[in-house]
């Protein structure tokens, strides 16, 4: 079946330092893949997505890439904020019976300190 | 409405009593999702709808989980003779689908809502 793993957290970084949290999938066929981030207290919001193989999502200084070879969307920002603290979540999409299931993964706390 | 609304927020139960959740979508989403978001578990596939279609139950924990969609829009979610693993918060979402999408159109999820059973 679909399966998506993601890097357990929690991860801590300092303000401006680089950040990559890493995503594998298994899949058959072709998913479209999603980061969706949860702001304390908040829902979960779509962060980024990617429909096919070698796709760049984009949003926020966010980017993660579509790699069908190594089945990877790691997540990446050259410089996070404190205000990226949150849970990422790494998730996939794959038409099945009908059906646009979302897998996710288990999900990434990010705490960045000043 | 502008967004997802899930009432209530807090739900706080008695083991063995059975609770209903609500979900209002965005409206002219023809998609609803329910989602179950445990402590160190990420988030759980409940069921989802679509359409006019027959709804897909697959990860429904037990049968005493049961969802049904109005009219293609509210849904309730209802679990009875709760017990205490049933602790979570429920999330529903809500998605524009055609069956030419690739994902192109994302998710939007509610707020949630935070089920304890005591």
């Amino acid at each position: 079946g679909n399966s998506v793993t993601q890097m357990e957290g929690p991860v801590t970084l300092s303000e401006e330092a680089f950040l990559t949290i890493n995503c594998t999938y298994t899949a058959t066929g072709y998913p479209s893949l999603f980061w969706y981030v949860q702001y304390p207290g908040e829902g979960l919001q779509l962060l980024l997505k990617a429909t096919k193989a070698d796709d760049k999502g984009s949003n926020k200084g966010f980017e993660a890439t579509y790699r069908k070879e190594t089945t990877s969307f790691h997540l990446e920002k050259g410089s996070v904020q404190v205000s990226d603290s949150a849970v990422y979540f790494c998730a996939l999409r794959r038409l099945r019976a009908g059906s646009y299931q979302l897998t996710f993964g288990k999900g990434t706390k990010l705490s960045v300190i000043p | 409405g502008a967004g997802v609304s899930q009432s209530p927020s807090n739900k706080v139960t008695e083991k063995g009593k059975d609770v209903e959740l609500r979900c209002d979508p965005i409206s002219g989403h023809t998609a609803l999702y329910w989602y179950r978001q445990s402590l160190g578990q990420g988030l759980e596939f409940l069921i989802y709808f679509q359409g006019n279609s027959a709804p897909d139950k697959s990860g429904l924990p037990s049968d005493r989980f049961s969802a049904e969609r109005t009219g293609g829009s509210v849904s309730t979610l209802t679990i009875q003779r709760t017990q205490q693993e049933d602790s979570a918060v429920y999330l529903c979402a809500s998605s524009w689908v055609s069956w030419s999408d690739r994902g192109e159109y994302g998710y939007t999820f509610g707020s949630g809502t935070r089920l304890t059973v005591v």
